[in-house]
C-alpha cells in the first residue's frame, strides 16, 4: 500500500481536460510538504513534471498544471494530446517515516 | 547539462553480491543528495534511499534499511548502490536519481538499471 494514493486509471478524449488525484494524510501532504508529479511513458525513466505543488520545469508545457489543498493534490492536464499517455507518479515528504521522501502508487492515463 | 549515466543490465544468481553505479557530471557533485528508487516489473516507483557527498550523511526508507547500501566516491562523482546477498525478490529496474537543492523532490533521473536474479 502506497503512503499516497491515486486512482490506478483515467481517460479523457483528445483535446478534453482530464485530472489525477493524489491523497495523503496529515504527516505529509497536510502537514505542508510540497508534492511533485512525473510522467513516465512505457519503457522511459520517469521525467519530472511538477514540483513545489504547481511550478514547471523547463520544457513542460503550460496546458499541465498542479494543486494542492489540505491532504490532497491534484495533476491537471488540459487539451489532452496522445503522447500524454503515460503513468502519473505524485511525491512528497512524510515527516512519520525517517526522512522518507514517499510516492503514490501511479495512476495510468489512457487517451481514448 | 547534469546528467546521470547509470551501469549497464545484470543478471545474478540468488545469493550473489552486485554493486550497480551512477555516474553524475554537469554539476557541482558534493552539493546536491543523489539516490535511489526502485521499480519492479509492472509496478510503481518506491524511493529506496538517498546519500549526500558533501559530507557522507545517508537516509534510507525503512523498507530498505538493512537490504541495501548506499555509496558514493566524491573523486569520480559516482553513487552506488549494492547489496552483499541478492534475492529472487531485488529484481526490478533501479532509477538513480538527484535531489533538487531543497532535497525534496527528484529533479534529474539517470536510464535505470535493470537487475535480473534468477537461478
Amino acid at each position: 500500500q502506497s503512503v499516497l494514493t491515486q486512482p490506478p486509471s483515467v481517460s479523457g478524449a483528445p483535446g478534453q481536460r482530464v485530472t489525477i488525484s493524489c491523497t495523503g494524510s496529515s504527516s505529509n501532504i497536510g502537514a505542508g510538504y510540497d508534492v511533485s508529479w512525473y510522467q513516465q511513458v512505457p519503457g522511459t525513466a520517469p521525467k519530472l513534471l511538477i514540483y513545489g505543488n504547481n511550478n514547471r520545469p523547463s520544457g513542460v508545457p503550460d496546458r499541465v498544471s498542479g494543486s494542492r489543498s489540505g491532504t490532497s493534490a491534484s495533476l491537471a492536464i488540459t487539451g489532452l494530446q496522445a503522447e500524454d499517455e503515460a503513468d502519473y507518479y505524485c511525491q512528497s515528504y512524510d515527516s512519520s517515516l525517517s526522512g522518507s521522501r514517499v510516492f503514490g502508487g501511479g495512476t495510468k492515463l489512457t487517451v481514448l | 547539462e547534469v546528467q546521470l549515466v547509470q551501469s549497464g543490465a545484470e543478471v545474478k544468481k540468488p545469493g550473489e553480491s552486485l554493486r550497480i553505479s551512477c555516474k553524475a557530471s554537469g554539476y557541482r557533485f558534493t552539493t546536491y543528495w543523489i539516490g535511489w528508487v526502485r521499480q519492479m516489473s509492472g509496478k510503481g516507483l518506491e524511493w529506496m534511499g538517498i546519500f549526500y557527498p558533501g559530507d557522507s550523511d545517508i537516509r534510507y526508507s525503512p523498507s530498505f534499511q538493512g537490504q541495501v547500501t548506499i555509496s558514493a566516491d566524491r573523486s569520480i562523482t559516482t553513487a552506488y548502490l549494492q547489496w552483499s546477498s541478492l534475492k529472487a525478490s531485488d529484481t526490478a529496474i533501479y532509477y538513480c536519481v538527484r535531489l533538487d537543492t531543497s532535497g525534496y523532490f527528484f529533479d534529474y533521473w539517470g536510464q535505470g538499471t535493470l537487475v535480473t536474479v534468477s537461478s
